[in-house]
C-alpha cells in the first residue's frame, strides 16, 4: 500500500463547478500536511498548508481528519486556470526532528469552458 | 529573488555515460532535497541534506546514484553508469529551517534526463 494515496483522475469539470479531491495517508505519525499544485511540465508549487481546524484561501478549502488519516481539497467556482495536477503531501518526522515529504501520485483536474 | 536553480534543464545521453545534475538552493535555506518524477512512480524523494549533511538517503535507488553537498550553495546528483530506466525529471528543492517539519519546499525547474 502506498504511503499517500490519491485518486489520479482525471477530473473533467465545467467552469464554475465545485470539485473535491481526497487523499489518505497510512502513517499515523505524520505531522504536517500540504497541497501542492503542478502544472504540465513545470515544478510543483505550494498551494496551501492543511490544518486540523481546516483552512480556507479564497476559493480553496483544505481539511484534515487525523482520526481517519484523510485530507481533502475543495475548489469552488473553478476557473480554467485551475487546470493542473494537485499533489497531496505528508511530512513524517524522524530522528533529530528532521522530516521528509511524501508525495501522492497527484490528481489531475481539467476545467473546461 | 532567485529561486532554486538547476542545471542543465535538459540532458540526453547514451546509457553507460556519467550524468551530473547540479543545484543551487535558495540562499539561507538549510535543507536541500533531490526528487525524481516519472509517470509510473510519481514524485519520489531520493535524498535530503540539512546543513550540508545527508540526513536520509533511503530513496536513492542503488549504488549508481550518489549525491553531494560540498557547501551551502551547491549540490550535485550523479548517476554512473546511467541506464535507460533512469530517464525522468529530477527536481531539486530547498526549504528554510533546521528540519523539513512544517516548512514548505521551493522547487527548481527540474532537469529532464533522457538516457538512450
Amino acid at each position: 500500500r502506498k504511503e499517500v494515496e490519491q485518486d489520479p483522475g482525471p477530473f473533467n469539470v465545467p467552469e464554475g463547478a465545485t470539485v473535491a479531491f481526497n487523499c489518505t495517508y497510512s502513517n499515523s505519525a505524520s505531522q504536517s500536511f500540504f497541497w501542492y499544485r503542478q502544472d504540465c511540465r513545470k515544478e510543483p508549487k505550494l498551494l496551501m498548508s492543511v490544518y486540523s481546524s481546516g483552512n480556507e484561501d479564497g476559493r480553496f478549502t483544505a481539511q484534515l481528519n487525523r482520526a481517519s488519516q484523510y485530507i481533502s481539497l475543495l475548489i469552488r467556482d473553478s476557473k480554467l486556470s485551475d487546470s493542473a495536477t494537485y499533489l497531496c503531501v505528508v511530512i513524517q518526522l524522524g530522528s533529530s526532528n528532521t522530516g521528509k515529504l511524501i508525495f501522492g501520485q497527484g490528481t489531475t483536474l481539467q476545467v473546461k469552458p | 529573488d532567485a529561486g532554486v536553480i538547476q542545471s542543465p534543464r535538459h540532458e540526453v545521453t547514451e546509457m553507460g555515460q556519467e550524468v551530473t545534475l547540479r543545484c543551487k538552493p535558495i540562499s539561507g535555506h538549510n535543507s536541500l532535497f533531490w526528487y525524481r518524477q516519472t509517470m509510473m512512480r510519481g514524485l519520489e524523494l531520493l535524498i535530503y541534506f540539512n546543513n550540508n549533511v545527508p540526513i536520509d538517503d533511503s530513496g536513492m535507488p542503488e549504488d549508481r546514484f550518489s549525491a553531494k553537498m560540498p557547501n551551502a550553495s551547491f549540490s550535485t546528483l550523479k548517476i554512473q553508469p546511467s541506464e535507460p530506466r533512469d530517464s525522468a525529471v529530477y527536481f531539486c528543492a530547498s526549504s528554510p529551517g533546521r528540519a523539513a517539519g512544517n516548512q514548505p519546499q521551493h522547487f527548481g525547474d527540474g532537469t529532464r534526463l533522457s538516457i538512450l
